[in-house]
């Protein structure tokens, strides 16, 4: 199975701040799917295909990447974005899920 | 609007069995392939079953295969998870999530707590 290794673990950023969060896949794939997750909330979907904003995401959320190196950026930091991030792929089955990047403000 | 509610959960002892329920609403339920993911506490996500639109196509995790089993109802808009020979590492907050260029939507989750 492809395993995803996100890093980093944990981070925190001030308000305005740039965030980047990075996935690397053990083999290439073709695309990558990054989710948020607040507490005690259920994941949700931020960015599918790699870059394509899912419906009511904020625009200072972009995602890029290719092979076996993607990114998540948050332009700039926002209160609400205090979360745990999680990337995802199904190039290859069985899907599979990064470890989680918690984001702390 | 889109809504699946989750139900079933509850303690169960190892070795026991449960069956999980995922009601969906809000979309054409019967085209769409469905999927369970679960995170134990404290823990990650990790995808536990797919069940295509029509039921054709099956896939597990090798962590649940042979004891897990996913089907669906599309008459009831239903997907199910049936779990048999629960271990204490199947404790878990389980979440059924719509497949959709990503998971696009998933349920609030139900708990299943396997101890003794």
């Amino acid at each position: 199975e492809i395993v995803l290794t996100q890093s980093p673990t944990t981070t925190a950023a001030s308000p305005g701040e740039k965030v980047t969060i990075t996935c690397l896949a053990s083999s290439s794939i073709s695309n990558m799917y990054w989710y948020q997750q607040k507490s005690g909330a259920s994941p949700k979907l931020l960015i599918y295909s790699t870059s394509s904003l899912a419906s009511g995401v904020p625009d200072r959320f972009s995602g890029s990447g290719s092979g076996t190196s993607y990114s998540l950026t948050i332009n700039t930091m926002e209160a609400e974005d205090a979360a745990t991030y999680y990337c995802q792929q199904w190039t290859s089955n069985p899907p599979t899920f990064g470890a989680g990047t918690k984001l702390e403000l | 609007e889109v809504q699946l509610v989750e139900s079933g959960g509850g303690l169960v002892q190892p070795g026991r069995s449960l069956k999980l329920s995922c009601v969906a609403s809000g979309f054409t339920f019967s085209n769409f392939g469905m999927n369970w993911i679960r995170q134990a506490p404290g823990k990650g996500l990790e995808w536990v079953a797919y069940i295509s639109s029509g039921s054709s196509y099956i896939f597990y995790a090798e962590t649940v295969k042979g004891r897990f089993n996913i089907s669906r109802d599309n008459a009831k808009n239903t997907l199910y998870l049936q779990m048999t020979s629960l271990r204490s590492e199947d404790t878990a907050l389980y979440y059924c999530a719509r497949p959709n260029s990503g998971y696009d939507y998933w349920g609030q989750g139900v708990m299943v707590t396997v101890s003794s």
